[in-house]
């Protein structure tokens, strides 16, 4: 069982490249998300996707826009690489468990440096 | 807007040490509270908890709440060097996001 799948691992990009990273995820889940990672910053919400269809902004969505291709796919592009966007990005998905609320299952992310 | 605040933000003990690590929240509409253990790469996720004062125990892991003083607590006893890694308290206040503390930073040593 794959779980949550991103695509690519690696990524050098030079300032004002544009690029597109990937993620799959193969439970069914309704709930899909971006994260950032910097040092010393925890995970910050990029972008979300609640269902199909539907997208929200995070605590951090300048500079990135995402699409929700179906259920199981949910993109997340950089238009014009800064810098200040290099970071460990992860996927996420989720099914509300009970009344708690999403359980979160990540991808194994992706470093990206911008130069 | 929601906060999430984890202490220590780094943690160095000798294996067979009994560790500590603290959660305190400030969120509306408070749904639930998460731990997960991010080794090398993803975070995998350790617990959920929704009730105060009921203990979730998974080896020598445990945690339990206090929604009362708005803060969780994670226990490690008998630590090993394979619990060395960044643990990270999330909440959850409505159906679909999470927010995440910094993280605590935990080395064990041989």
């Amino acid at each position: 069982n794959a779980g949550v799948t991103q695509t690519p691992k690696f990524q050098v990009l030079k300032t004002g490249q544009s690029m597109t990273l990937q993620c799959a995820q193969d439970m069914n889940h309704n709930s899909m998300y971006w994260y950032r990672q910097d040092p010393g910053m925890g995970l910050r919400l990029i972008y979300y996707s609640a269902s199909e269809g539907t997208t929200d902004k995070g605590e951090v969505p300048n500079g990135y826009n995402v699409s929700r291709l179906n259920k199981r796919e949910f993109s997340l592009r950089l238009e014009s690489a800064a810098p200040s966007q290099t970071s460990v990005y992860f996927c996420a998905s989720s099914e509300v468990r009970g009344q708690g609320g999403p359980e979160a299952f990540f991808g194994q992310g992706t470093r990206l440096t911008v130069v | 807007e929601d906060k999430v605040v984890q202490s220590p933000l780094s943690l160095v003990v000798h294996e067979g040490d009994t560790v500590t690590l603290n959660c305190s929240y400030e969120v509306t509409n408070f749904r639930s509270l998460l731990w997960y253990k991010q080794e090398k790469k993803a975070p995998t996720f350790l617990f959920m908890l929704t009730s105060s004062g009921i203990e979730k125990k998974s080896g020598r892991l445990s945690s339990i709440l206090d929604k009362k003083e708005l803060f969780s607590i994670l226990n490690i006893t008998a630590t090993q060097t394979g619990d060395s890694a960044i643990y990270l308290c999330a909440t959850n206040s409505g159906y679909s996001t999470l927010t995440f503390g910094k993280g605590t930073m935990l080395l064990v040593s041989p």
